[in-house]
């Protein structure tokens, strides 16, 4: 099987905008989440999506969002960029909706000038 | 609130050796707990987790509900090992709390 894949791998954005990433799960998989990485911060949960249902939300303004479709591709979006939202920005995708084995994507690296 | 705590950044081991990377955590439920390891330019992947009990490279690790640890273990470190690994409990959905990571360098 294909394994999680994000788009776009490199994205370069000014302050103010905003941005659109995406991500299509392993084929099967009905549970998408986000994670940010950064160097000070390390791995913070955004929010996870079960059939097309947002489950769970971490600690983050409301600029951050998302959304998943029927077919579980799921989109996260950050309006109004600020220079610390500079990151790698991780998808995980999973076969059931408790506790499983997650399977990361490659990862969208942000950089906000 | 959930908590993960890896208190080593840094692990530095010469081949051969034996490998103990911490984890500790903090939940007042019944976590399922994770080990995923980065290797150099490599997604993040599993590891192994606690429910299973399996061995997976050589690495096993014991959930401790007592001391509320997790510790990763190898007898004997290779140099392939080195890379970055995360302890990472789930209690809610499949909501991972990480920690910080700890850098493992096997020296040949």
């Amino acid at each position: 099987k294909a394994g999680v894949t994000q788009t776009p791998r490199y994205l370069i954005k000014t302050r103010g905008q905003q941005v659109t990433l995406s991500c299509s799960p392993i084929s099967g998989h009905r549970s998408v989440s986000w994670y940010q990485q950064t160097p000070g911060q390390g791995l913070q949960f955004l929010f996870e999506y079960f059939s097309e249902t947002q489950r769970n939300k971490g600690n983050f303004p409301g600029r951050f969002s998302g959304r998943q479709f029927s077919n579980s591709r799921s989109e996260m979006n950050v309006s109004t960029l600020e220079l610390g939202d500079s990151a790698l920005y991780l998808c995980a995708s999973s076969l059931l909706d408790q506790k499983e084995t997650q399977y990361f994507g490659p990862g969208t690296r942000l950089l906000v000038l | 609130a959930q908590r993960v705590t890896q208190p080593e950044k840094l692990l530095s081991v010469f081949k051969g050796a034996p490998v103990e990377l911490k984890c500790n955590y903090s939940y007042s439920g019944s976590p399922e707990l994770f080990w995923y390891v980065q290797y150099s330019r490599q997604r993040l992947q599993l590891l192994l987790r606690h429910i299973s009990r399996e061995s997976i490279k050589g690495f096993t690790a014991d959930l401790n509900k007592g001391e509320t640890s997790f510790h990763l273990k190898k007898p004997f470190a290779q140099e392939e090992d080195s890379a970055m690994y995360y302890c990472a409990l789930s209690n809610a959905g499949n909501m991972l709390t990480f920690g910080g990571g700890t850098r493992l360098m096997v020296k040949p």
